[in-house]
């Protein structure tokens, strides 16, 4: 069975920072990962998505994650944050078939 | 374009009552979701679509049913709503490797 697990429930960063969210996964085939970001009160946008192609992706809004697969991790990172970044971020796996398999998130806080 | 539209945005019911929750999506995708969100809980299946005319039950299911009505539509219905169903519905529609939410419908039941 699939399963997502987001280290950190809460990271908090100062404004222009680095942000690190820690996200990893378990899979008994080649997965499909994503990352989704949830603004108070809204939907869930995807930031970005592994779909088997390079293992460092970049996605919307300056961010990135790099799918290691011998560590079975696939962390989100931006050089620095902004204060427009605060938000809860979602990691999800895909075995490719149905429905996705969200981690319990975390929730990204940006001081000035 | 709209993508993926749910109506109502916000529902209040008491123990008991029916509802239905409504999802449309308007970019020809075969498969459609209805998750659950909770606190600290993420985001949890309840029903998924794989296409028109099929619904498969996902990881909490109890207490609810759908409907694909068509391509586009996709219900959620809840016969006898409990407190335990106050959550934060989301729908979704996937093309071949992405999934895209709706706004979400925050339901709280009395």
């Amino acid at each position: 069975a699939q399963s997502v697990t987001q280290l950190g429930s809460h990271v908090s960063v100062s404004e222009g920072a680095l942000v690190l969210l820690r996200c990893n996964y378990s899979s008994s085939v080649p997965p499909y990962l994503f990352w989704y970001v949830q603004y108070p009160n809204q939907g869930l946008q995807l930031l970005l998505k592994y779909t088997s192609a390079a293992t460092l992706v970049k996605g919307i809004n300056g961010f990135e994650a790099e799918f290691k697969k011998s560590e079975t991790s696939f962390h989100l990172t931006k050089p620095s944050a902004n204060m427009s970044d605060a938000a809860e971020y979602f990691c999800a796996v895909s075995d490719r078939g149905t429905a996705l398999i969200f981690g319990k998130g975390t929730t990204l806080s940006v001081s000035s | 374009n709209a993508g993926v539209t749910q109506t109502p945005k916000f529902q209040v019911l008491k123990t008991g009552q029916s509802m239905t929750l409504q999802c449309a999506q308007d970019m020809n995708h075969n498969s459609m979701y209805w998750y659950r969100q909770d606190p600290g809980m993420g985001l949890r299946l309840i029903y998924y679509s794989a296409s028109e005319g099929t619904t498969d039950k996902g990881e909490v299911p109890n207490g609810y049913n759908v409907s694909r009505l068509n391509k586009r539509e996709f219900s959620l219905r809840l016969e006898s709503a409990a407190p335990s169903q106050t959550s934060v519905y989301f729908c979704a529609s996937r093309d071949l490797k992405t999934q895209y939410f709706g706004p979400g419908t925050r339901l709280l039941v009395l």
